[in-house]
């Protein structure tokens, strides 16, 4: 089946530093990723599609200098939370899409603590 | 914007019991996906409906779409406690766009 991988699998880190996220689809190419937070007991809210070779799309809230994503490859984007702040912790989730094919698979998550 | 509602946000139910976790969108889907989760960890997939009055089943675990493809139900039957966790429906609108999520469904199995 098609497995997503994240890495870090959690990360602690200070205030002011930035902190990169992998996300990579092991076994097919994926030219969206798409990039989620997660808060304690809420539900999963959408920040970023991220599309091969181009630019992310933003959704509205989220602020892209601060969320800095790359797409590189077909099998990899990272998420970059610059100048990461306290209430920049979260678990953060990518996903997936197959080249071809709907179905979205998800990584394990993230999680990001920053004192 | 697409809305999923979820209902209910949390549930605890006696070990045995069935139930039903509702997810209703206000428009029509392409499709909704069922996850579980447990808090701080990943999504496990359970169930992928895509068709009107699709119905599947895994286990002692059903969903269904209903014909207008909007609504859609997870029931499961002769809960456990390795049931217990939280359940997120996801919205497909067009086969090509993220998935949006219901807040989910917080369930509780006592024994």
């Amino acid at each position: 089946g098609a497995v997503v991988s994240q890495h870090p699998s959690w990360v602690i880190c200070k205030s002011g530093t930035s902190v990169k996220i992998e996300c990579r689809s092991l076994d097919f190419q994926a030219t969206t990723m798409f990039w989620y937070r997660q808060f304690p007991k809420k539900s999963l809210m959408l920040m970023a599609t991220s599309n091969e070779g181009s630019k992310a799309t933003y959704e509205q809230g989220v602020e892209k200098d601060k969320f800095l994503i790359n797409h590189a490859s077909l099998t990899l984007s990272t998420l970059t939370v610059t100048s990461a702040h306290p209430e920049d912790s979260s678990f953060y989730i990518c996903s997936a899409r197959p080249f071809s094919g709907s179905e979205q698979f998800f990584g394990p998550g993230t999680r990001l603590t920053v004192l | 914007s697409q809305e999923l509602e979820q209902s209910p946000q949390s549930l605890i139910v006696q070990e045995g019991k069935n139930l039903t976790i509702n997810c209703t969108s206000s428009k029509t889907l392409y499709g909704l996906y069922w996850y579980k989760q447990k808090y701080g960890e990943g999504l496990i997939f359970l169930m992928m409906l895509q068709k009107g009055g699709e119905e599947k089943s895994h286990e002692k675990i059903t969903a269904k779409l209903d014909e207008k493809k909007q609504q859609s139900s997870l029931h499961i039957t002769a809960s456990q406690p390795s049931h217990a966790g939280i359940y997120l429906c996801g919205a497909d609108k067009t086969g090509n766009t993220p998935l949006v999520f219901g807040k989910g469904t917080r369930l509780s199995v006592i024994a």
